[in-house]
């Protein structure tokens, strides 16, 4: 299947810095790229989805502002977590689904579990 | 996309066949049945995916029930390693996925 890579897998930051997280498709363009969050024993939470050159849409409930969204290029998105505090502690997932004929499946990244002070 | 009803969790001996069914009775004629695992930690794991026909990879094997108001997923000979949150998700195949609560699969030795 197709590989998607997350960076780093691991952060833990002081409140109110920004972290910046990376997901790379690594064999394949991803037109689409979705992010999601996890808190512990509960399922993964869709946060935005963002097409190749466009803005993101965010699901009701999160702040654009606060989880800013770029996806520059057919194999790179970026989340930055701004302004950190303890209650964006989560583990973080990126997806990425491709061009046709792949555009039905989703493939996630490894995660980023984030720790904040 | 349609609603899924998965049991909180199952046992299965290693060895055994583990069967995961999935219940989508709100399907409707373009909606596909995908399966994804996570591991403890990890991000979802794709699985196996179909539409109306049964399905078989080195993976697993999906059987649709031919109303396809359910599924089973059944993974051949369980492993150790196949303890996992199963999740079963039905959805058109431009939308996002989203995730239920799924099923927690417990591989016994």
């Amino acid at each position: 299947g197709a590989v998607v890579s997350q960076h780093p897998s691991r952060v833990i930051c002081k409140s109110g810095t920004s972290v910046k997280i990376e997901c790379r498709s690594l064999d394949f363009q991803a037109t689409t790229m979705f992010w999601y969050r996890q808190f512990p024993k509960q399922s993964l939470m869709l946060m935005a989805t963002s097409n190749e050159g466009s803005k993101a849409t965010y699901e009701q409930g999160v702040e654009k502002d606060k989880f800013l969204i770029n996806h520059a290029s057919l194999t790179l998105s970026t989340l930055t977590v701004t302004s950190a505090h303890p209650e964006d502690s989560s583990f973080y997932i990126c997806s990425a689904r491709g061009r046709p004929p792949s555009t039905d499946t989703q493939y996630f990244g490894p995660g980023t579990r984030l720790t904040v002070l | 996309d349609a609603k899924t009803t998965q049991p909180p969790s199952m046992d299965c001996a290693e060895g055994r066949a583990a069967n995961l069914p999935c219940n989508h009775s709100t399907i409707s004629g373009n909606e596909y049945v995908y399966w994804y695992r996570q591991i403890h930690s990890q991000g979802p794991q794709y699985i196996i995916h179909g539409l109306k026909n049964n399905e078989t990879n080195e993976m697993a094997s999906l059987i649709i029930t031919e109303d396809r108001k359910s599924s089973t997923l059944i993974l051949p000979h369980a492993t150790l390693r196949d303890t996992a949150v199963y999740y079963c998700i039905v959805r058109v195949a431009a939308n996002d996925m989203r995730f239920g609560a799924g099923t927690r699969l417990t591989v016994k030795p």
